[in-house]
């Protein structure tokens, strides 16, 4: 069956930078895009961008563009997002999902990884 | 950026009754809408993709219908495990866009 499993909860301090990890699954890694969603504590969902796992291409939002890096290795079916110069704003959980192309909406999601940036 | 608006923010509905929930887009997003549900501590769960195609493993009793810019999504008989929080999605333009979120809870 598909799985994500995402790392764990991190706690980091204003300006450094976090690394979630999600690690896939059930299904072949590279047949499918990633994409990266985060919530904020009691807030909605906000998009952030995906990464095709076979070539490697991102796609970024705007808001994010600059901060934030996708990154993939296929040979441990594993994506990463790394986003830097974090702010208390950043504090949420964020999460991966499988789409089936680019231009699709994720139907498999992992378990969230929450990232806490305080001082 | 396509802004996406639901209505009713939230809803009190009771176990039988049949629950609509409406999605507008600010543009022409054509069918390119998925419907969302998320429980508390938990990741979403996806109901509904291209606006009307129900996910496998999804129960009947939820549907979604509509183009362009506005969407439905319709629990015909609510169960007690449908009481959470619905959010729609739309992927057809970049950034993609989340609606505000639906809570339904027990009447």
């Amino acid at each position: 069956q598909v799985q994500l499993v995402q790392s764990g909860a991190e706690v980091k301090k204003p300006g450094a930078s976090v690394k979630v990890s999600c690690k896939a699954s059930g299904y072949t890694f590279t047949e499918y895009s990633m994409q990266w969603v985060r919530q904020a504590p009691g807030q909605g969902l906000e998009w952030m961008g995906w990464i095709n796992p076979k070539s490697g291409d991102t796609k970024y939002a705007q808001k994010f563009q600059g901060r934030v890096t996708m990154t993939r290795d296929p040979s441990i079916s594993t994506a990463h997002m790394e986003l830097n110069s974090l702010r208390s704003d950043d504090t949420a959980v964020y999460y991966c999902a499988r789409s089936y192309s680019e231009t699709s909406s994720g139907d498999y999601w992992g378990q969230g990884a929450l990232v806490t940036v305080s001082s | 950026d396509i802004q996406m608006t639901q209505s009713p923010a939230s809803l009190s509905a009771s176990v039988g009754d049949r629950v609509t929930i409406t999605c507008r887009a600010s543009q022409d997003i054509r069918n390119d809408l998925g419907w969302f549900q998320q429980k508390p501590g938990k990741a979403p769960k996806r109901l509904i993709y291209t606006a009307s195609s129900v996910q496998n493993g999804v129960p009947p009793r939820f549907s979604g219908s509509g183009a362009g810019t506005e969407f439905t999504l319709t629990i015909s008989s609510l169960q007690p495990e449908d009481f959470a929080t619905y959010y729609c999605l739309q992927h057809n333009t970049y950034p993609f866009t989340f609606g505000p979120g639906t809570k339904v809870d027990i009447k």
